[in-house]
């Protein structure tokens, strides 16, 4: 069965400041990754997603996140944090398998803090 | 396209009621989910569809919760009778394949009392 760690349960940086939120996955096959960002009160919107290829995905918002199979890792960073970003952050691997569609588990989560 | 959408938004009840959360997947999508987020279990899935047709109903906390489909453009999730710990926030979405993304829709927080 797969699984996300998101071992940051809460982070506070500055405004300006670089960001990176961990996530490592747990599953037997390769992965669909998924970065997904909760506003108070919203629903999730998708920050970006790997399926395959290139490693490195850009995704909304300046956001990037980097695929790295040998540590089991897709960790989420942004150079400059904007006040804009405080949120909640959710990392997701999906089944992908076929006739399972995004079959997704999800992380924690990991609630974001800016500082002016 | 409007996107996912579900209604209510938020629902109060009170406990042995029975409630029906109501959600329209994005045009063109052949799967459906439906979500469940809690302070203590956090987003957890419940079901989906495909084409209509339940898959996976594994993630049904109990015989309380049902949910259809019966068409492409609608489904339920209903909970007979509810429960305080039936609270939380519900989420509908939908994707195209297993090669696409899913898309939620905003929520809706059921509360039980």
């Amino acid at each position: 069965a797969q699984s996300v760690t998101q071992p940051d349960i809460h982070i506070t940086v500055s405004e300006g400041a670089s960001l990176e939120l961990r996530c490592n996955y747990s599953y037997g096959a390769t992965p669909y990754l998924f970065w997904y960002v909760q506003s108070p009160g919203q629903g999730l919107q998708l920050l970006l997603k790997y399926f395959s290829g290139d490693t490195l995905v850009q995704g909304i918002k300046g956001f990037e996140a980097e695929f790295k199979r040998s540590q089991s890792s897709f960790n989420l960073r942004k150079p400059s944090v904007h006040w804009s970003d405080a949120a909640e952050y959710f990392c997701a691997v999906g089944a992908g398998v076929t006739g399972g569609g995004n079959k997704l588990t999800f992380g924690t989560g990991t609630q974001l803090k800016v500082e002016l | 396209d409007a996107g996912v959408i579900q209604s209510p938004r938020h629902e109060v009840t009170e406990m042995g009621q029975e409630v029906t959360l109501r959600c329209k997947p994005i045009s063109g999508h052949d799967y459906l989910f439906w979500y469940r987020q809690t302070m203590m279990r956090g987003l957890e899935l419940l079901i989906y569809f495909n084409n209509n047709v339940p898959i996976d109903d594994s993630g049904m906390p109990e015989d309380r919760f049902s949910a259809k489909m019966p068409n492409a453009s609608f489904s339920t999730l209903k909970i007979q009778p509810s429960e305080p710990r039936d609270s939380a926030v519900y989420f509908c979405a939908s994707n195209k394949n297993s090669y696409h993304e899913a898309f939620f829709g905003q929520g809706t927080r059921l509360t039980v009392v």
